[in-house]
């Protein structure tokens, strides 16, 4: 079985600072794992994946995220904020064959 | 390309009654996945279809919730009778039959917010 656990619901951050998102998984077998971002009332988009091959995975607006196997980890950075990054973003993992399992979410807030 | 459209967004209903949300993924999508968020808690899955066969109901909370996807087409989830603790978010997400389950990617709709009151 696998799981998700985004650490820390709410992160706050001001306009050009580093954006960390903290996401870590478990999963039996070699996982797949995604970055989403929902803005409001807009449904779920990609941001990233990693299914194989590099373990940096570079993603859309400027997000990227590292795979590290042996901390089971995949953390979502971006170098500067924008308020338009203001969102909430889901970590997911999943295997081969089977459905997607979502974190609880992080709420991102940027302050000019 | 049109994207995976879902209607109603938003829909308020007594105890005891009974809705319908519609799911139209986008055109030749035979994955189609029903998830949902109740407040304050992560997305967690419902159910899989893969043209009009359910390939994993394994989320299904209970027998209230039925599913449906006419002709390998839109998807319906009906919920009868409706209970207090079904209010939430109800996402669809369609996908193309790849190699692996996620080779294409996943898109999602933009949910229906239901509420029951």
């Amino acid at each position: 079985a696998q799981s998700v656990t985004q650490l820390g619901s709410h992160v706050s951050v001001s306009e050009g600072a580093l954006v960390l998102l903290r996401c870590n998984y478990s999963s039996s077998v070699p996982p797949y794992l995604f970055w989403y971002v929902q803005y409001p009332n807009q449904g779920l988009q990609l941001l990233l994946k990693y299914t194989t091959g590099a373990t940096l995975v570079k993603g859309i607006n400027g997000f990227e995220a590292e795979f590290k196997k042996s901390e089971t980890s995949f953390h979502l950075t971006k170098p500067s904020a924008h308020m338009s990054d203001a969102a909430e973003y889901f970590c997911a993992v999943t295997t081969r064959r089977s459905a997607l399992i979502f974190g609880k979410g992080t709420t991102l807030s940027v302050s000019s | 390309e049109a994207g995976v459209t879902q209607f109603p967004s938003h829909s308020v209903i007594e105890k005891g009654q009974t809705v319908t949300l519609r799911c139209d993924p986008i055109s030749g999508h035979d994955n189609l996945y029903w998830y949902r968020r109740v407040m304050g808690k992560e997305i967690k899955f419902l159910l899989h279809f893969v043209k009009e066969s359910k390939q994993d109901e394994s989320g299904m909370p209970n027998n209230r919730f039925l599913a449906e996807r006419t002709g390998g087409t839109y998807s319906t989830l009906k919920v009868q009778p409706a209970e207090l603790e079904d209010s939430g978010v109800y996402f669809c997400a369609s996908s193309q039959v790849g190699p692996t389950e996620y080779y294409y990617g996943y898109t999602f709709g933009s949910g229906t917010r239901l509420t029951v009151v």
